[in-house]
C-alpha cells in the first residue's frame, strides 16, 4: 500500500515549456484534488475530481488541465509554464471530502 | 464566496504553554471541519477533525471546538512541546459544482524550550 505516489519530485521547466505531473493512489479513493502551495499562500485548490470521468476547477485553475480515466490516476498538466506557476505540488485523494485526506509527497517545480 | 480565514498567520509560545488557533469559514452548508500539520519539507497530514453534528472532540493534548451559528472552529494545544512547532491548516469544504476541500492560509507555530 503505497498511499499517494507523486512524479517527479523535482522539476525545472524553462517558459512556455509543458509538462505533466503524475499522482497515483492506490486506496480506491474516489476523491482527488491537486493543490499548488505558495509561502504565506497556504494550499490552493487547482483541480479536483469526484470519480472516473469527473472533474471541476478549483480555485486557482488558469493554465492547468486535469483528466480522469481511472481511479488510481490524476495528473495535472501545464500547458505552457510560467514563472508564476513556481510552486510546490501537492496531490490529495480521499474516500469523499467529508473524510481526512491523504497528500502525496510534493513536486516543487521551477519555472525559469 | 468560498473562503476560510485563519487567524493567527504566526504564534509563538513556551513549551508547556496552550496555543489556540481559529478559522472562520463562510459557507453554512460546510459540515466537516479538518486540521492539518505540515512539518517543514514534509507533506501536509491530518491530525484532528470534527463533523457538524459535535461541538468539541478530543484527541490527547489536542482539541478541535466548533460554533456553526458563528460559523468559526479552533485547534487547541495544550502542553505544547518542541515537536508541536510546525504549520497548522484548517480546512472546510464549499458546494457549488461538487464539494470541495479550501484551506485557510496556515499558523506558523513556533514552540520554544
Amino acid at each position: 500500500n503505497a498511499g499517494v505516489t507523486q512524479t517527479p519530485k523535482f522539476q525545472v521547466l524553462k517558459t512556455g515549456q509543458s509538462m505533466t505531473l503524475q499522482c497515483a493512489q492506490d486506496m480506491n479513493h474516489e476523491y482527488m484534488s491537486w493543490y499548488r502551495q505558495d509561502p504565506g499562500m497556504g494550499l490552493r485548490l487547482i483541480h479536483y475530481s469526484v470519480g472516473a470521468g469527473i472533474t471541476d476547477q478549483g480555485e486557482v485553475p488558469n493554465g492547468y488541465n486535469v483528466s480522469r480515466s481511472t481511479t488510481e490516476d490524476f495528473p495535472l498538466r501545464l500547458l505552457s509554464a510560467a514563472p508564476s506557476q513556481t510552486s510546490v505540488y501537492f496531490c490529495a485523494s480521499s474516500f469523499e471530502v467529508n473524510y481526512g485526506y491523504t497528500f502525496g509527497s510534493g513536486t516543487r517545480l521551477t519555472v525559469v | 464566496g468560498e473562503n476560510v480565514e485563519q487567524h493567527p498567520s504566526t504564534l509563538s509560545v513556551q513549551e508547556g504553554d496552550s496555543a489556540v488557533i481559529k478559522c472562520t469559514y463562510s459557507d453554512s452548508a460546510s459540515n466537516y471541519f479538518p486540521w492539518y500539520k505540515q512539518e517543514l519539507g514534509k507533506r501536509p497530514q491530518l491530525i484532528i477533525d470534527i463533523r457538524s453534528n459535535v461541538g468539541e472532540k478530543k484527541d490527547q493534548r489536542i482539541a478541535v471546538t466548533l460554533n456553526k451559528t458563528a460559523k468559526h472552529f479552533s485547534l487547541h494545544i495544550t502542553e505544547t512541546q518542541p515537536e508541536d512547532s510546525a504549520v497548522y491548516f484548517c480546512a472546510a469544504p464549499f458546494s457549488g459544482g461538487y464539494n470541495k476541500l479550501i484551506f485557510g492560509a496556515g499558523t506558523r507555530l513556533a514552540v520554544h524550550p
